[in-house]
């Protein structure tokens, strides 16, 4: 079964720092890229970080770039965000899920997210 | 940016009946790049539609998509009570690489 497994969640004070993990198991790490997708307690859906799966390539939303960094462990099948410089905006449940495309003539197409992890609420409060 | 928005806000509407929910881009989009997800009270978001049509593994052929350029539909062709909860459509862009629409609530009337 396909599986992500997020956690690390937390209250943290305003300019602090935290680090989520996503345990992936189930497929083939390598082979997928992940996103952290955030979702604020009854908003909507954020995407706010990508990471390829071998050659590590990293995109990020506006809203966290140059405060939160992605990475990933591909002998551990692990993502991680890094948070740091935390604002009370930051608070949601932070999703990972798996980066699924279909391939052909040398384009991506079809790209979607499949599946998701069950989320870590993050807060940041004083 | 391509801003994505669904319509209606909430869509109230009764066991059996047919739903039909809308996601408009503020710039044409490659219908390959469309999804739909649906989201229950406490639950992670689901894959539903990607590829505007293509139904995920274990969705219902109740459930469809359609539409093309900047006009979407997820269709839901007689409702289950399991129907109701929110849809988010996505769309893989450049900047930023992924949007989301805002969502519609489908709620039992």
């Amino acid at each position: 079964e396909v599986q992500l497994v997020e956690s690390g969640g937390g209250l943290v004070q305003p300019g602090g720092s935290l680090r989520l993990t996503c345990a992936a198991s189930g497929f083939t790490f390598t082979n997928y890229a992940l996103n952290w997708v955030r979702q604020v307690p009854g908003k909507g859906l954020e995407w706010i970080s990508f990471i390829s799966g071998i050659s590590q390539t990293t995109y990020y939303a506006d809203s966290v770039k140059g405060r939160f960094a992605i990475s990933r462990d591909n002998a551990k099948n692990s993502v991680y965000l890094q948070m740091n410089s935390l604002r009370v905006e930051d608070t949601a449940i932070y999703y990972c899920a798996r980066d699924v495309s279909d391939y052909s003539g040398g384009t991506y197409y079809h790209i979607r997210f499949d599946p998701w992890g069950q989320g870590t609420l993050v807060t940041v409060s004083s | 940016e391509n801003v994505l928005t669904q319509f209606p806000g909430t869509l109230s509407l009764s066991p059996g009946e047919r739903a039909t929910l809308s996601c408009r881009a503020s710039q044409s989009v490659s219908s390959s790049y469309l999804v739909w997800y649906q989201q229950k009270p406490g639950q992670a978001p689901r894959l539903l539609i990607y590829g505007a049509s293509n139904r995920a593994t274990g969705i219902p052929d109740r459930f469809s998509g359609s539409g093309s350029g900047t006009d979407f539909t997820l269709t839901i062709s007689r409702l289950e009570p399991e129907d109701f909860a929110m849809y988010y459509c996505q769309h893989y862009g450049r900047s930023p690489r992924y949007s989301f629409g805002q969502g519609t609530k489908l709620e039992i009337k």
